[in-house]
Protein backbone atom coordinates (compact mmCIF):
# COMPACT_ATOMS: atom_id res chain seq x y z
CA UNK A 1 0.00 0.00 0.00
CA UNK A 2 1.29 3.77 -0.68
CA UNK A 3 0.12 4.90 2.39
CA UNK A 4 -1.70 8.46 2.25
CA UNK A 5 0.03 10.63 -0.51
CA UNK A 6 0.13 14.44 -0.28
CA UNK A 7 0.99 16.67 -2.44
CA UNK A 8 2.89 19.19 -2.56
CA UNK A 9 5.79 18.41 -0.27
CA UNK A 10 6.65 21.79 -0.05
CA UNK A 11 5.19 24.90 -1.03
CA UNK A 12 6.37 28.95 -0.63
CA UNK A 13 3.85 31.51 -1.84
CA UNK A 14 3.22 35.05 -1.43
CA UNK A 15 0.77 36.74 0.90
CA UNK A 16 -2.17 37.24 -0.55
CA UNK A 17 -1.72 34.00 -2.89
CA UNK A 18 -4.18 31.13 -3.35
CA UNK A 19 -2.88 27.38 -1.61
CA UNK A 20 -4.54 24.34 -2.59
CA UNK A 21 -2.95 21.26 -0.87
CA UNK A 22 -4.15 17.93 -1.74
CA UNK A 23 -3.87 14.56 -0.23
CA UNK A 24 -4.87 10.52 -1.21
CA UNK A 25 -6.11 8.66 1.61
CA UNK A 26 -5.91 4.94 2.03
CA UNK A 27 -8.01 3.02 -0.24
CA UNK A 28 -11.10 1.36 1.78
CA UNK A 29 -10.29 4.22 4.59
CA UNK A 30 -13.44 6.06 5.37
CA UNK A 31 -12.37 8.95 7.66
CA UNK A 32 -10.21 11.18 6.28
CA UNK A 33 -8.76 14.24 8.37
CA UNK A 34 -6.85 17.45 8.12
CA UNK A 35 -4.13 18.84 10.74
CA UNK A 36 -2.32 21.42 11.07
CA UNK A 37 1.33 21.55 12.89
CA UNK A 38 3.36 24.62 14.42
CA UNK A 39 5.92 24.97 17.11
CA UNK A 40 3.70 27.16 18.98
CA UNK A 41 0.18 24.94 18.74
CA UNK A 42 1.06 21.55 18.01
CA UNK A 43 -0.84 19.62 15.65
CA UNK A 44 -4.26 20.47 15.43
CA UNK A 45 -7.24 19.57 13.62
CA UNK A 46 -8.93 21.58 11.17
CA UNK A 47 -11.57 19.45 9.51
CA UNK A 48 -12.62 16.01 8.99
CA UNK A 49 -14.69 13.90 6.51
CA UNK A 50 -16.45 10.66 7.17
CA UNK A 51 -17.61 8.95 4.20
CA UNK A 52 -16.98 12.00 1.99
CA UNK A 53 -19.27 13.86 4.07
CA UNK A 54 -17.70 17.08 6.33
CA UNK A 55 -18.12 15.90 9.75
CA UNK A 56 -16.67 18.89 12.25
CA UNK A 57 -15.05 21.41 10.72
CA UNK A 58 -14.68 23.83 13.81
CA UNK A 59 -10.76 23.55 13.82
CA UNK A 60 -10.60 25.63 10.51
CA UNK A 61 -9.66 28.87 11.19
CA UNK A 62 -11.50 31.64 9.28
CA UNK A 63 -13.17 32.10 5.92
CA UNK A 64 -9.65 32.22 4.06
CA UNK A 65 -9.89 27.94 4.78
CA UNK A 66 -11.54 25.78 3.05
CA UNK A 67 -11.99 21.55 2.09
CA UNK A 68 -13.40 19.25 -0.20
CA UNK A 69 -13.85 16.09 -0.64
CA UNK A 70 -14.97 15.13 -3.98
CA UNK A 71 -15.16 11.34 -4.09
CA UNK A 72 -13.62 8.59 -1.67
CA UNK A 73 -9.73 9.10 -3.24
CA UNK A 74 -9.49 12.77 -2.80
CA UNK A 75 -9.68 15.94 -0.76
CA UNK A 76 -8.41 19.42 -0.81
CA UNK A 77 -7.46 22.13 1.62
CA UNK A 78 -7.57 25.74 -0.08
CA UNK A 79 -6.14 28.65 1.40
CA UNK A 80 -7.50 31.92 -0.07
CA UNK A 81 -5.84 34.47 0.51
CA UNK A 82 -2.77 32.82 2.00
CA UNK A 83 -1.49 34.98 4.94
CA UNK A 84 2.57 34.68 6.92
CA UNK A 85 0.46 33.15 9.65
CA UNK A 86 -0.67 30.30 7.30
CA UNK A 87 2.82 28.79 7.46
CA UNK A 88 3.14 25.07 9.01
CA UNK A 89 3.59 21.79 8.36
CA UNK A 90 -0.37 20.55 6.93
CA UNK A 91 -0.73 16.74 7.61
CA UNK A 92 -3.59 14.89 5.75
CA UNK A 93 -4.59 11.11 7.54
CA UNK A 94 -7.13 8.64 7.27
CA UNK A 95 -8.40 5.62 9.02
CA UNK A 96 -11.17 2.91 9.28
CA UNK A 97 -13.70 2.78 11.91
CA UNK A 98 -11.89 1.48 15.14
CA UNK A 99 -8.30 1.46 13.78
CA UNK A 100 -5.22 3.56 13.65
CA UNK A 101 -4.78 6.88 12.23
CA UNK A 102 -2.11 7.11 9.17
CA UNK A 103 -0.85 10.23 8.29
CA UNK A 104 1.05 11.45 4.94
CA UNK A 105 4.17 13.00 5.24
CA UNK A 106 2.76 16.73 4.97
CA UNK A 107 3.14 19.60 2.93
CA UNK A 108 5.09 22.25 4.75
CA UNK A 109 3.86 25.48 3.56
CA UNK A 110 5.40 28.87 3.91
CA UNK A 111 3.61 32.09 3.32
CA UNK A 112 6.12 34.70 3.00
CA UNK B 1 -7.78 23.54 30.42
CA UNK B 2 -6.72 21.38 28.00
CA UNK B 3 -8.27 18.64 26.57
CA UNK B 4 -5.00 16.75 26.86
CA UNK B 5 -1.54 18.12 28.39
CA UNK B 6 1.32 16.58 28.19
CA UNK B 7 5.09 18.15 29.64
CA UNK B 8 6.71 19.49 26.66
CA UNK B 9 10.67 18.56 27.98
CA UNK B 10 12.90 18.07 26.20
CA UNK B 11 14.08 14.85 28.33
CA UNK B 12 17.74 14.34 28.09
CA UNK B 13 18.80 11.02 28.60
CA UNK B 14 21.94 9.23 28.47
CA UNK B 15 21.92 5.68 26.10
CA UNK B 16 20.71 3.16 28.70
CA UNK B 17 18.13 5.41 31.10
CA UNK B 18 14.84 4.53 31.55
CA UNK B 19 12.35 7.85 30.85
CA UNK B 20 8.57 8.12 31.60
CA UNK B 21 5.96 10.44 30.49
CA UNK B 22 2.96 11.32 31.69
CA UNK B 23 -0.29 12.76 29.77
CA UNK B 24 -3.41 14.08 31.57
CA UNK B 25 -7.03 14.20 30.40
CA UNK B 26 -9.97 16.42 30.94
CA UNK B 27 -12.69 14.16 29.69
CA UNK B 28 -13.51 11.29 32.17
CA UNK B 29 -16.13 9.95 29.33
CA UNK B 30 -12.65 9.42 27.10
CA UNK B 31 -12.67 5.85 25.69
CA UNK B 32 -9.17 5.12 23.89
CA UNK B 33 -5.96 6.32 24.23
CA UNK B 34 -2.78 5.55 22.35
CA UNK B 35 1.34 6.94 22.15
CA UNK B 36 2.64 7.76 18.79
CA UNK B 37 5.86 9.13 18.02
CA UNK B 38 6.64 11.92 15.74
CA UNK B 39 10.50 12.14 14.48
CA UNK B 40 11.93 15.29 13.53
CA UNK B 41 10.53 16.60 10.09
CA UNK B 42 8.17 13.62 9.89
CA UNK B 43 4.67 12.49 10.15
CA UNK B 44 3.10 11.32 13.54
CA UNK B 45 3.14 7.48 13.22
CA UNK B 46 1.25 4.79 16.18
CA UNK B 47 3.78 3.54 18.73
CA UNK B 48 1.17 1.69 21.01
CA UNK B 49 -2.45 1.29 22.18
CA UNK B 50 -2.94 1.99 25.80
CA UNK B 51 -5.06 -0.64 27.45
CA UNK B 52 -6.77 -0.65 30.78
CA UNK B 53 -4.74 -3.63 32.21
CA UNK B 54 -1.64 -1.58 30.72
CA UNK B 55 0.32 -3.51 27.98
CA UNK B 56 3.77 -3.74 26.79
CA UNK B 57 5.60 -4.19 23.52
CA UNK B 58 9.24 -4.48 24.01
CA UNK B 59 10.99 -1.80 26.00
CA UNK B 60 7.90 -0.01 25.80
CA UNK B 61 5.53 -0.26 28.50
CA UNK B 62 1.92 1.77 28.41
CA UNK B 63 -0.34 2.69 31.32
CA UNK B 64 -3.77 4.31 31.92
CA UNK B 65 -5.01 5.24 35.43
CA UNK B 66 -8.85 6.05 34.85
CA UNK B 67 -9.10 7.46 38.25
CA UNK B 68 -6.71 10.06 38.05
CA UNK B 69 -7.15 10.64 34.23
CA UNK B 70 -3.51 10.06 33.45
CA UNK B 71 -1.53 7.66 30.90
CA UNK B 72 1.52 6.79 31.07
CA UNK B 73 4.76 5.70 28.99
CA UNK B 74 8.03 4.31 30.01
CA UNK B 75 10.68 2.96 27.77
CA UNK B 76 13.61 1.52 29.22
CA UNK B 77 17.26 0.77 27.84
CA UNK B 78 16.65 4.17 25.76
CA UNK B 79 18.07 3.88 22.53
CA UNK B 80 19.44 6.89 20.35
CA UNK B 81 16.94 6.25 17.98
CA UNK B 82 14.29 6.77 20.51
CA UNK B 83 14.47 9.91 20.00
CA UNK B 84 11.77 11.97 19.11
CA UNK B 85 8.59 13.58 20.10
CA UNK B 86 5.78 11.13 21.88
CA UNK B 87 2.32 12.33 21.11
CA UNK B 88 -0.56 11.23 24.02
CA UNK B 89 -3.60 10.51 21.88
CA UNK B 90 -7.12 10.61 23.40
CA UNK B 91 -10.43 9.05 21.22
CA UNK B 92 -13.60 11.73 22.00
CA UNK B 93 -16.44 9.58 23.71
CA UNK B 94 -18.42 7.52 21.27
CA UNK B 95 -21.69 9.09 22.86
CA UNK B 96 -20.61 12.26 21.48
CA UNK B 97 -21.95 12.98 17.43
CA UNK B 98 -18.47 12.61 15.86
CA UNK B 99 -16.09 10.24 16.33
CA UNK B 100 -12.72 12.39 17.06
CA UNK B 101 -9.11 12.02 18.49
CA UNK B 102 -7.32 14.52 19.88
CA UNK B 103 -3.62 15.04 20.10
CA UNK B 104 -1.24 16.29 22.86
CA UNK B 105 1.04 18.93 22.57
CA UNK B 106 3.98 16.05 22.80
CA UNK B 107 7.26 15.67 24.60
CA UNK B 108 10.50 15.70 23.36
CA UNK B 109 12.70 13.39 24.07
CA UNK B 110 16.74 13.00 23.03
CA UNK B 111 18.72 10.35 24.30
CA UNK B 112 22.58 11.06 24.26
CA UNK B 113 25.14 8.88 23.87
Amino acid sequence: DAGVIQSPRHEVTEMGQEVTLRCKPISGHDYLFWYRQTMMRGLELLIYFNNNVPIDDSGMPEDRFSAKMPNASFSTLKIQPSEPRDSAVYFCASRSQGHEQYFGPGTRLTVT
Amino acid sequence: RKEVEQDPGPFNVPEGATVAFNCTYSNSASQSFFWYRQDCRKEPKLLMSVYSSGNEDGRFTAQLNRASQYISLLIRDSKLSDSATYLCVVKAPRKTSYDKVIFGPGTSLSVIP
